[in-house]
């Protein structure tokens, strides 16, 4: 069964950083993209990044480039989400999910949650 | 950026409804449309991709229809297990973008 699972969210302080993690089991993992996607506390739902299955190909919404970076280790089966210069407006549920060109984020983890907070 | 329109913000149904919520996208968009709905404190599920495919284990009341800019998600015979959000999500161009999302409630 196909599965993903988010960690490393928490509390943080504006300014601070915080890595996330994203481990998979259950599929070739070699094979997939995976995206990040967030979703503030009582709002809807927002693409933040993605890396191809070979990390050959990265991209970022606007509002996050130059201070998050994405990657993954394959030989772990794990995408990062490095979270720089974190920003009050950055809390949010932290979603990661599977992508193969159509089909688009068919299993999603449960996700971590991610506070910015002085 | 390619910004997706959707309509209505809240629909109020009864069981056994025929509902339909609808995604404009700003441009052509081709059939690259994945609809999803989200259960509170839940993570979002794929209902439909590419147009009108139905994910896996979804079922048949469920369909989707467009292409190009304007997109419709109907359900038809409305079950108890239908009243959440849902969101379009547009992945044919980063960054990818989704709509503002649409919350079937009960009427």
């Amino acid at each position: 069964q196909a599965q993903l699972l988010e960690s490393g969210g928490g509390v943080v302080q504006p300014g601070g950083s915080l890595r996330l993690s994203c481990v998979a089991s259950g599929f070739i993992f070699t094979t997939y993209n995976i995206h990040w996607v967030r979703q503030a506390p009582g709002k809807g739902l927002e693409w933040v990044a993605g890396i191809w299955y070979d990390g050959s190909n990265i991209q970022y919404v606007d509002s996050v480039k130059g201070r998050f970076t994405i990657s993954r280790d394959n030989s772990k089966n794990t995408v990062y989400l490095q979270m720089n210069s974190l920003r009050v407006n950055d809390t949010a549920a932290y979603y990661c999910a599977r992508d193969i060109g159509v089909v688009l984020m068919d299993v999603w983890g449960p996700g971590t949650t991610v506070t910015v907070s002085s | 950026d390619t910004q997706m329109t959707q309509s209505p913000a809240t629909l109020s149904a009864s069981v056994g409804d025929r509902v339909t919520i609808t995604c404009r996208a700003s441009e052509s968009i081709s059939r690259w449309l994945a609809w999803f709905q989200q259960k509170p404190a839940k993570a979002p599920k794929l209902l439909i991709y590419r147009g009108p495919n139905l994910d896996s284990g979804v079922p048949s009341r469920f369909s989707g229809s467009g292409s190009g800019t304007e997109f419709t998600l109907t359900i038809t015979n409305l079950q108890p297990d239908d009243f959440a959000t849902y969101y379009c999500l547009q992945y044919n161009t980063y960054p990818y973008t989704f709509g503002q999302g649409t919350k079937v409630e009960v009427k």
